[in-house]
């Protein structure tokens, strides 16, 4: 079956900007995550979802960032008020039911002019 | 686990040569340990795994991972390497019964002809 997706694939903003970062994960997975790669560093996590909830937020860097999930498919990361510091790579990935192999999109890179 | 550490962040080495990329991890509790690979503009994919059992474990494109507990280590290694082996590698931790993989920074692989 598909894959992790993600899109936009680029995304290119000014400062001050809202953007919306989506992902869809493979079907049946019921675990999601989101990661933050900057540019020549490992993963950051973000938060993961279970379902539709999201039970560890601890990674969220501001409350600029939010992200949600519906109908245990699809999920946006929202960032408002960028600021040039979060230029990266986001990346989603998702897994059967948590813990164990994840699979990876091809990742959203965000660039905040 | 709190933290992994991948002890080089790049390694070029020649084709055809043997190459071990070295990660090491801490945590009070039993791991899963990961390694992904990242190929050039495409998106994380696992090599191999380390769940239980086998200290030796075998992944794809002919790599394999020793886990070592009492040195808390669990490094790549592929006696001859490809041009196309030529990547960035993540070593990851997950806590047994946890979700939350710890990723280390990356090892970035460079094959020479």
């Amino acid at each position: 079956g598909a894959g992790v997706s993600q899109s936009p694939s680029n995304k290119v903003t000014e400062k001050g900007k809202d953007v919306e970062l989506r992902c869809d994960p493979i079907s049946g997975h019921t675990a999601l995550y989101w990661y933050r790669q900057r540019l020549g560093q490992g993963l950051e996590f973000l938060i993961y979802f279970q379902g539709n909830s999201a039970p560890d937020k601890s990674g969220l860097p501001s409350d600029r960032f939010s992200a949600e999930r519906t109908g245990e498919s699809v999920s946006t990361l929202t960032i408002q008020r960028t600021q040039q510091e979060d230029s990266a790579v986001y990346l989603c990935a998702s897994s059967i039911s948590g813990g164990e192999t994840q699979y990876f999109g091809p990742g959203t890179r965000l660039l905040v002019l | 686990a709190q933290s992994v550490t991948q002890l080089d962040s790049q390694v070029p080495v020649f084709e055809e040569a043997p190459v071990e990329l070295r990660c090491n991890y801490s945590s009070s509790v039993s791991v899963y340990l990961f390694w992904y690979v990242q190929y050039p503009n495409q998106g994380l994919q696992l090599l191999l795994k380390y769940l239980s059992g086998s200290t030796l474990v075998k992944g794809i494109n002919g790599f394999e991972a020793e886990f070592n507990k009492s040195q808390t280590s669990f490094h790549l290694r592929k006696p001859s390497v490809h041009i196309s082996d030529t990547a960035e590698y993540f070593c990851a931790a997950l806590n047994t019964g946890g979700f939350k993989t710890i990723f280390g920074a990356g090892t970035r692989l460079f094959v020479k002809a």
